[in-house]
């Protein structure tokens, strides 16, 4: 069974705070994603990664930045968090394999920026 | 650019009656099209994928290329069917990068 795991369920944060959200995925995924999910906009994607140290901007990259040191492990971070940036942030992971097209998520983790 | 439209955020049908849930896109390429589901508290995940032309949970979605649609049905809505939905499209890359649509809330009342 695929596992995702994000570090936080819920976190809350002042601004200016640099902030890290950190997902593990223990499936040897080599891609793995970084959405954030706001109500009525969907699912929009910031960065993601298709191998260790390697990684490319999505739909909406600014004000963010992302890191993956160990294949497992993928990291967003905030460099100096915004209100705007208060939303639930989702990870995923795929394996690279042009038959296998499906991604699997964490649960999930809720910012507050105040 | 690739985009993905599902035009009603909220639907709301009786237990028992059909439900279709609208999504468009636009892509010029060939689509590699999907519905995921999120269940009240649980995780987002993979109900169909449009390549496998199959029934999940009583739901199908054809892939209509003419009117660029992918609408998934059912023909008798149950309450466990309540969930967030959204669509989304493929655009073919190796890495699989996915661009999502709105996302659609299914309300069936009993």
């Amino acid at each position: 069974d695929v596992k995702v795991t994000q570090s936080s369920r819920y976190l809350v944060k002042r601004t200016g705070e640099k902030v890290f959200l950190e997902c593990v995925q223990d499936m040897d995924h080599e891609n793995m994603f970084w959405y954030r999910q706001d109500p009525g906009l969907g699912l929009r994607l910031i960065y993601f990664s298709y191998d260790v140290k390697m990684k490319e901007k999505g739909d909406i990259p600014e004000g963010y930045s992302v890191s993956r040191e160990k294949k497992e492990r993928f990291s967003l971070i905030l460099e100096s968090a915004s209100t705007n940036q208060t939303s639930m942030y989702l990870c995923a992971s795929s394996p690279v394999a042009e038959w296998f097209d499906e991604q699997f998520f964490g649960p999930g983790t809720r910012l507050t920026v105040l | 650019a690739q985009r993905v439209t599902q035009p009603e955020k909220l639907l709301s049908v009786f237990k028992g009656a059909p439900v279709e849930l609208k999504c468009n896109y636009s892509y010029s390429g060939s689509p590699e099209l999907f519905w995921y589901v999120q269940y009240s508290r649980q995780r987002l995940q993979l109900l169909l994928r449009h390549i496998s032309r199959e029934s999940i949970k009583g739901f199908t979605a054809d892939l209509n290329k003419g009117e660029t649609s992918f609408h998934l049905k059912k023909p008798f809505a149950q309450e466990e069917d309540s969930a967030m939905y959204y669509c989304a499209l493929r655009t073919g890359t190796s890495y699989g990068k996915l661009t999502f649509g709105q996302g659609t809330i299914l309300t069936v009342h009993p």
